[in-house]
C-alpha cells in the first residue's frame, strides 16, 4: 500500500529564516505531487504541483519555491519567511492527473 | 463566482440523523467530484469519489451527482458524533492539466 510522510510536524520559524519542507510517497512509482498551504480557517490553496523528476509548477507568485530532486520526494522550500507564511503546509500525491488526491500528515509552520 | 462553493456551516444535527452536505461548481465540464472529510487540525481524507450521475453509496455515505444543475452532494445517514469534522468538496476541472479546485468546506457538528 501507499504511504506519504511530511517531517516535521510542526515547526515555528522567524520571520527571514530559511525553510525546507520535504514530503516522501511510498508504495508507487512516478505518482502526481502537490503542495498545498490552508491558512487558520481558510480553504486548499495548490502552492506546486509536479508531474515526474524536476518538473514543477507554480501556481501562485510568492517567495516559496519547491522542488522534486527524486521520484518521490517533494520538497518546499524558502530563503526567507514572511509572516503571511504561516500555515498548515500539506502535500500531496495522486496516481492521475484530475483523480483522487491523498493528503499527508501536514506540516504546521507558525512564522514569529 | 467562486468555482466550487459549499456552505461554511456550521451545520448541526442530532445524533442518528441524516446529514446533507451541499457544493456547486462553475465549470460545466468538470469530470470528477471528491468529499474529504478533515479533522480540526488534521490533514483531508478522502472519502467518496463519484464520476457519473446518479447516486454512489458506501456505507453511511451517498454522493449524489447531478451534472446538468452543477451540483453534487454528500449524505450522511445516522450521523454520529464522530462524524463531526469539515467536509471539503473538490471538482476535478477539465483543463491542460486536470486540476483539482477545493471548495472552502461545510463544518458538521453532530450533536449527541
Amino acid at each position: 500500500s501507499q504511504t506519504i510522510h511530511q517531517w516535521p510536524a510542526t515547526l515555528v520559524q522567524p520571520v527571514g529564516s530559511p525553510l525546507s519542507l520535504e514530503c516522501t510517497v511510498e508504495g508507487t512509482s512516478n505518482p502526481n505531487l502537490y503542495w498545498y498551504r490552508q491558512a487558520a480557517g481558510r480553504g486548499l490553496q495548490l502552492l506546486f504541483y509536479s508531474v515526474g523528476i524536476g518538473q514543477i509548477s507554480s501556481e501562485v507568485p510568492q517567495n516559496l519555491s519547491a522542488s522534486r530532486p527524486q521520484d518521490r520526494q517533494f520538497i518546499l522550500s524558502s530563503k526567507k519567511l514572511l509572516l503571511s507564511d504561516s500555515g498548515f503546509y500539506l502535500c500531496a500525491w495522486s496516481v492521475l492527473r484530475g483523480y483522487e488526491q491523498y493528503f499527508g500528515p501536514g506540516t504546521r509552520l507558525t512564522v514569529t | 463566482q467562486k468555482e466550487v462553493e459549499q456552505n461554511s456551516g456550521p451545520l448541526s444535527v442530532p445524533e442518528g440523523a441524516i446529514a446533507s452536505l451541499n457544493c456547486t461548481y462553475s465549470d460545466r465540464v468538470s469530470q470528477s467530484f471528491f468529499w474529504y472529510r478533515q479533522y480540526s487540525g488534521k490533514s483531508p481524507e478522502l472519502i467518496m469519489s463519484i464520476y457519473s450521475n446518479g447516486d454512489k453509496e458506501d456505507g453511511r455515505f451517498t454522493a449524489q451527482l447531478n451534472k446538468a444543475s452543477q451540483y453534487v452532494s454528500l449524505l450522511i445517514r445516522d450521523s454520529q458524533p464522530s462524524d463531526s469534522a469539515t467536509y471539503l468538496c473538490a471538482v476535478s476541472k477539465k483543463t491542460s492539466y486536470d486540476k483539482v479546485i477545493f471548495g472552502p468546506g461545510t463544518s458538521l457538528s453532530v450533536i449527541p
